[in-house]
């Protein structure tokens, strides 16, 4: 079953504006991961932040996690057209397993 | 970085053939692999997970004679597809992981049609 949501499901804007999208999951995790894919391709891994950790960055990517209140969000600053694509957030959980349980999606598309 | 293959990126065939899809890891061991599900505009579904030379172990309501997984090798493993039907038409996808990491290295996916 899906864990993450992320919200918004779409989000449209231009070039050089930041976009955040949040991630919402339910149960207990060891980490939380963010990817992107282009149309019909596969998954790039993005950023991975564990659950004792709040904050990281990776150049343009800012990714935060509140697991009191179990959400994450990704911040993408300064956006490029090449970024349009959609982002899925998936939780590794606590207790050992291997899985990835994947959030629905966001669709973003940044405008020349 | 890890690099994994997959073939065919897409395939069209009738209802009723079997499909094989093949998930490679082309740089490092992969001692699990797992397999997912894509349909248009929504997320990806685990399908199930397979270790090296065991049994794979599926996900609830996917049915294990219907989608064969084969883990032979730390390289390679294979999703067949059997008896395949329109409804099974979607956007395959594998990852991979090694040992030493909980990263999950994606493929770049099989669009399967059922026709």
């Amino acid at each position: 079953s899906q864990q993450g949501e992320e919200d918004p499901q779409a989000l449209s804007i231009q070039e050089g504006e930041n976009a955040t999208m949040n991630c919402s999951y339910k149960t207990s995790i060891n980490n939380l991961q963010w990817y992107r894919q282009n149309s019909g391709r596969g998954l790039v891994h993005l950023i991975l932040i564990r659950s004792n950790e709040r904050e990281k960055h990776s150049g343009r990517l800012r990714v935060t996690l509140d697991t009191s209140k179990k959400s994450s969000s990704l911040l993408i600053t300064a956006s490029r057209a090449a970024d349009t694509a959609s982002y899925f957030c998936a939780t590794g959980s606590q207790g050992g397993s291997e899985k990835l349980v994947f959030g629905k999606g966001m669709k973003l598309t940044v405008n020349p | 970085g890890a690099v994994v293959s997959q073939h065919p990126s897409w395939v069209i065939c009738k209802s009723g053939t079997s499909v094989k899809i093949e998930c490679r890891s082309l740089d490092f061991q992969a001692t699990t692999m797992f397999w997912y599900r894509q349909f248009p505009k929504q997320s990806l579904m685990l399908m199930a997970t397979s270790n090296e030379g065991s049994k794979a172990t599926y996900e609830q309501g996917v049915e294990k004679d219907k989608f064969l997984i084969n883990h032979a090798s730390l390289t390679l493993s294979t999703l067949t597809v059997t008896s395949a039907h329109p409804e099974d038409s979607s956007f395959y996808i594998c990852s991979a992981r090694g040992d030493y990491s909980n990263e999950q290295f994606f493929g770049p996916g099989t669009r399967l049609t059922v026709l």
